[in-house]
């Protein structure tokens, strides 16, 4: 039962390289989400998405952009990527319409630095 | 503006005896809570939660408490063990038809377990 499984777990790019990172999950879930975990702070919500082929933005989503083409995957694009956004990236996901006692289920996080 | 907070970075406390993390929040609009555990190198797993009409939830030597009239929720792990050591999460759902399907982290707690 793999659950949510993150590609790649780390990386380091340099400023203005462009990267995707990948996130699927096997549980038929319709909800996933991006998150960045920076030291001191929480985990912020950049996007999310409620079902295949729809996104909304979270807290921080500038400098980021998804897609929801498949419903077991949500993927995150750095178009341009800025040391800013030097962070340990999560995904998650969680079942439709079951507003409480939803828990979000968490890949493994990707480490990713940006020189 | 920090809705959930956890105040102590860090809490240290002897094997078997009660770890208490504490978490507060300033919005009463929130009415679902929980609790995640995190290990170095790995994302948030789903540990306990409670819904703003109870004030305790409990599963094992987990217990939550939430103190609504405070905004205020604590997680005691009885007896603590070596491998509750991780840092832990709280989050705060808004209300269903609110529209915000995401939850609110914060900043997180490092528990200690000494052996």
């Amino acid at each position: 039962n793999a659950g949510v499984t993150q590609t790649p777990k780390f990386r380091v790019l340099k400023t203005g390289q462009s990267m995707t990172l990948l996130c699927a999950q096997d549980m038929n879930h319709e909800y996933m989400y991006w998150y960045r975990q920076d030291p001191g702070m929480g985990l912020r919500l950049i996007h999310y998405s409620v079902g295949e082929g729809t996104t909304a933005k979270g807290e921080v989503p500038d400098g980021y952009n998804v897609s929801r083409l498949k419903k077991q995957n949500f993927l995150l694009g750095l178009e341009s990527a800025a040391p800013s956004q030097t962070s340990v990236y999560f995904c998650a996901s969680s079942f439709r319409g079951l507003f409480y006692n939803q828990p979000q289920h968490f890949g493994d996080g990707t480490r990713l630095s940006i020189l | 503006d920090q809705q959930v907070k956890q105040n102590s970075p860090s809490l240290s406390v002897q094997e078997g005896r009660i770890s208490i993390l504490n978490c507060d929040y300033t919005n009463s609009m929130f009415d679902y809570f929980l609790w995640y555990k995190k290990y170095p190198a790995e994302g948030p797993t789903f540990l306990i939660s409670i819904s703003s009409i109870k004030d305790k939830n409990e599963d094992g030597r987990f217990t939550v408490f939430l103190n609504k009239s405070a905004k205020h929720l604590s997680l005691h792990i009885v007896p603590s063990q070596p491998g509750d050591s991780a840092v832990y999460f709280c989050a705060a759902m808004p209300q269903a038809g609110s529209g915000t399907y995401k939850y609110i982290f914060g900043t997180g707690t490092r528990l200690k377990v000494l052996a």
